[in-house]
């Protein structure tokens, strides 16, 4: 399958400090990726899609001011928990659909970062 | 009602079985279905996707799906210990090909 990374893989910050999340498709180029969050022993919850050249978009809740991304390029995706605080602790994942799978639109994932907020 | 729905199990399997994984979804003009894996504190693995009706093999995985039913299952033959996890189903999104929505989850246990 395709390859999505992640950086970094774990990150522990204190209260009120902003923290920032790499994600990168390492052999194939991805116009959208996607945010998703995970809760311990929960399923995962899409926070917001992510379009190079534009504006993400955030799905209902989700405080963009708060979650700031940034899609430069073609590989590169980044998210940016502003401002963290103890429940912003949780597992960031990323995916990118790899295009050219035709109907199948196959989406990969990072391996996820696991956030920490003290 | 959910989009995607599965039994969120535990669903306990003896090692060597078969173990049937079944999702159903509401949304007909769905395209693609896919099965993830997910160890625990992993991120997931994408296992199998199919978007034809009828079976699609691939090792020890098959996966099945009918639209006129809209059930997708997922079949893992001759279970091992290594298949316990977390299975997600997910479904192509109606409004963007790319969106997808994941089921809940079935937590999955081969015993050895």
């Amino acid at each position: 399958g395709a390859v999505v990374s992640q950086h970094p893989s774990w990150v522990i910050c204190k209260s009120g400090t902003s923290v920032k999340i790499e994600c990168r498709s390492l052999d194939f180029q991805a116009t959208t990726m996607f945010w998703y969050r995970q809760f311990p022993k929960q399923s995962l919850m899409l926070m917001a899609t992510s379009n190079e050249g534009s504006k993400a978009t955030y799905e209902q809740g989700v405080e963009k001011d708060k979650f700031l991304i940034n899609h430069a390029s073609l590989t590169l995706s980044t998210l940016t928990v502003t401002s963290a605080h103890p429940e912003d602790s949780s597992f960031y994942i990323c995916s990118a659909p790899r295009s050219g799978s035709g109907l199948l639109n196959e989406q990969f994932f990072g391996p996820g970062t696991r956030l920490t907020v003290l | 009602q959910k989009e995607v729905e599965q039994n969120s199990g535990p669903l306990s399997v003896p090692e060597g079985a078969i173990a049937s994984l079944n999702c159903t979804y509401s949304d007909r003009v769905s395209q693609s279905f896919f099965w993830y894996r997910q160890y625990s504190g992993k991120s997931p693995e994408l296992i199998m996707s199919i978007y034809s009706n009828g079976d699609k093999e691939d090792g020890r995985f098959t996966a099945q799906l009918n639209k006129a039913s809209q059930y997708v299952s997922l079949l893992i033959r001759d279970s091992q210990p290594s298949d316990s996890a977390t299975y997600l189903c997910a479904v192509n999104d109606r409004q963007g090909a790319q969106k997808l929505v994941f089921g809940q989850g079935t937590r999955l246990t081969i015993n050895p």
